[in-house]
């Protein structure tokens, strides 16, 4: 299957500074990517839905001032946790699709964010 | 809008037996459906889908999940389990027109030796 990577796995940053998630689709082309918050014993909740060159589209209740998404080029976006505080902390997984018959989504490992 | 639950949070379960997570969904449109499994700190994996034809679907690791449209269900089942297949297991719809995934609360299958 496609492979889609991010990058940290893991960071630690301080309450008020500005952290950026990257998520790489390695061997397609992303068209949609799309960006999960899942807490500890949670499910997986989709946060905001990005196409190529356009701006992003979020669930509601997702604040996008402070999640910030960028979908630059068909393997890479980004997303952009600024001012972040503790209840921001998180397992944040990206997925990406390439379209098709039903639109599967390929999954990234995750990266795990604790503010402190 | 759709949902989805799986009714059972936690499943315990001896290495060696059998095992069946539920999952039951709710749309008012027709839908596509997976089941995902996701291992300590990584992300997730389709495990196996069901899109159309026949409504028994199987997996290359021995899993299998049966589409009952009149019950709204997408149980998945192992005869026999490992102990890797210790992980938590998601069940998911997608609209057939649309290309955003709902997921359900998840079910985390611990297996014992």
């Amino acid at each position: 299957g496609a492979v889609v990577s991010q990058h940290p796995s893991w960071v630690i940053c301080k309450s008020g500074t500005s952290v950026k998630i990257e998520c790489r689709s390695l061997d397609f082309q992303a068209t949609t990517m799309f960006w999960y918050r899942q807490f500890p014993k949670q499910s997986l909740m989709l946060m905001a839905t990005s196409n190529e060159g356009s701006k992003a589209t979020y669930e509601q209740g997702v604040e996008k001032d402070k999640f910030l998404i960028n979908h630059a080029s068909l393997t890479l976006s980004t997303l952009t946790v600024t001012s972040a505080h503790p209840e921001d902390s998180s397992f944040y997984i990206c997925s990406g699709s390439a379209g098709g018959s039903y639109n599967e989504q390929f999954f990234g490992p995750g990266t795990r964010l604790t503010v402190l | 809008a759709q949902s989805v639950t799986q009714l059972d949070s936690q499943v315990p379960v001896f290495e060696e037996a059998p095992v069946e997570l539920r999952c039951n969904y709710s749309s008012s449109v027709s839908v596509y459906l997976f089941w995902y499994v996701q291992y300590p700190n990584q992300g997730l994996q389709l495990l196996l889908k069901y899109l159309s034809g026949s409504t028994l679907v199987e997996s290359i690791n021995g899993f299998e999940a049966e589409f009952n449209k009149s019950q709204t269900s997408f149980h998945l089942r192992k005869p026999s389990v490992h102990i890797s297949d210790t992980a938590e297991y998601f069940c998911a719809v997608s609209v057939r027109s649309g290309n955003k995934l709902t997921f359900g609360g998840g079910t985390r299958v611990l297996v014992k030796p």
